[in-house]
Formats: structure tokens, C-alpha cells, sequence
């Protein structure tokens, strides 16, 4: 089945404590991009990457990093989370540019930063 | 630079009535329109999309939306609601590198 998958679904985790959200998917998808959704905010996107080893910054990559090793994976690394990076996060992927082509979501991660 | 407007943050319909919720857009390219929904707990589905091709466009579930460039207009719309509709529904501007969402519209569909 066609998807994106990410891990964990649910976290709870004190500030500073360095944490990654594991994002893949198995469509052979070139694009991928990391969102946080917050209420009357909508979907924010963090980082994107148009395909191995080329990321860009999006429009609120403070706080975060990230990696493309490898084409199926995209992780979200918090060096030092903060309570304001409590959100819900979602991976996404595409089969190459953003334009036209749709993304397909993943599931979401809630985090709680306290 | 590209923008999304949703222009109602929560609509309240009955079953059976019709569905509109509204988007305007801002881009300075031909863009590329989508129409995501959000159902509780789960990740977004695409509803529909507009390329270019028809201005008309049908998607899922029986939703449809108007491309409408002249007003900068992108409404969803369906005939009948039915009360698995209550969802988030996102309305998303995209040129190629770069894809902006409303803030989205929450449905509630009373029996």
C-alpha cells in the first residue's frame, strides 16, 4: 500500500531533550516536506527537500533540522525542543515538484513539549 | 509571494442542505489549487485539484470546486451534505516550489 508513514504518532518530552520524528515513504517520491499544524494557523511548512541531499528552509524552520540520506527518508530532529514547538507535525511527500502534483500526507505527530 | 484566504473559519450546516466554503487566493503565477480535508485524528486527504484544464473541477465524495481567476476564487462546494462531511477542509495555493494553506474551515453538519 502506497503511503507515508510516521513515528512516533504520540510524544511527551521535556525542553531540551533531543528528539526525532521519523518520516518515510514507499512511493519512490522525489519531494518531501515536514508541516506543523497549529489551530487558526493551518499547516506551516518547516523544511522541504527536493530529493537526496538538497533540503531548504521553509517558512518556520527555527528549532529544527533535518536530513535526506536516503530517498525514502525525510527525519525531523529537535536539537532542543521548547514548549512553543508543541503542535501536531505532518510529513509529507510528492512524486517531484510541489506545483502540480499533489502530496500525500502522513498521519501526524502530536507533540508535547513541557 | 503567494496567499490563501478562507474566508469562513467554521460553517454549520444540516444534513441533506448544500455545502459551500469559501477560498480566495493571491499568487503571481498560474497556479496550481487543491482542496485538502482533515477528518478528527487523521492526516489530510485531497478532495480535488486544479492544473489548468478545466475550470470545473470534481473530486471526491461528491465535492466539487470553480476555478474562477477572475475573482481569485477556488469555493467547494457539494449538493448534500451528509453528516460523515464534518471534517477541516483546507484550501492550498501551489506554484512549483512552493505550497501555502489557508487556515482552514471547519464543517459541522447537524442531523
Amino acid at each position: 500500500e502506497a503511503q507515508v508513514t510516521q513515528n512516533p504518532r504520540y510524544l511527551i518530552t521535556v525542553t531540551g531533550k533531543k528528539l526525532t520524528v521519523t518520516c518515510s515513504q514507499n512511493m519512490n517520491h522525489e519531494y518531501m516536506s515536514w508541516y506543523r499544524q497549529d489551530p487558526g494557523l493551518g499547516l506551516r511548512q518547516i523544511y522541504y527537500s527536493m530529493n537526496v541531499e538538497v533540503t531548504d528552509k521553509g517558512d518556520v524552520p527555527e528549532g529544527y533540522k533535518v536530513s535526506r540520506k536516503e530517498k525514502r527518508n525525510f527525519p525531523l530532529i529537535l536539537e532542543s525542543p521548547s514548549p512553543n514547538q508543541t503542535s501536531l507535525y505532518f510529513c509529507a511527500s510528492s512524486l517531484s515538484l510541489a506545483g502540480v502534483l499533489e502530496q500525500y500526507f502522513g498521519p501526524g505527530t502530536r507533540l508535547t513539549v513541557t | 509571494a503567494q496567499s490563501v484566504t478562507q474566508l469562513d473559519s467554521h460553517v454549520s450546516v444540516s444534513e441533506g442542505t448544500p455545502v459551500l466554503l469559501r477560498c480566495n487566493y493571491s499568487s503571481s503565477y498560474s497556479p496550481s489549487l487543491f482542496w485538502y480535508v482533515q477528518h478528527p485524528n487523521k492526516g489530510l486527504q485531497l478532495l480535488l485539484k486544479y492544473t489548468s484544464a478545466a475550470t470545473l473541477v470534481k473530486g471526491i465524495n461528491g465535492f466539487e470546486a470553480e476555478f474562477k481567476k477572475s475573482e481569485t476564487s477556488f469555493h467547494l462546494t457539494k449538493p448534500s451534505a451528509h453528516m460523515s462531511d464534518a471534517a477541516e477542509y483546507f484550501c492550498v495555493v501551489s506554484d512549483r516550489v512552493d505550497m501555502r494553506f489557508g487556515a482552514g474551515t471547519r464543517l459541522t453538519v447537524k442531523p
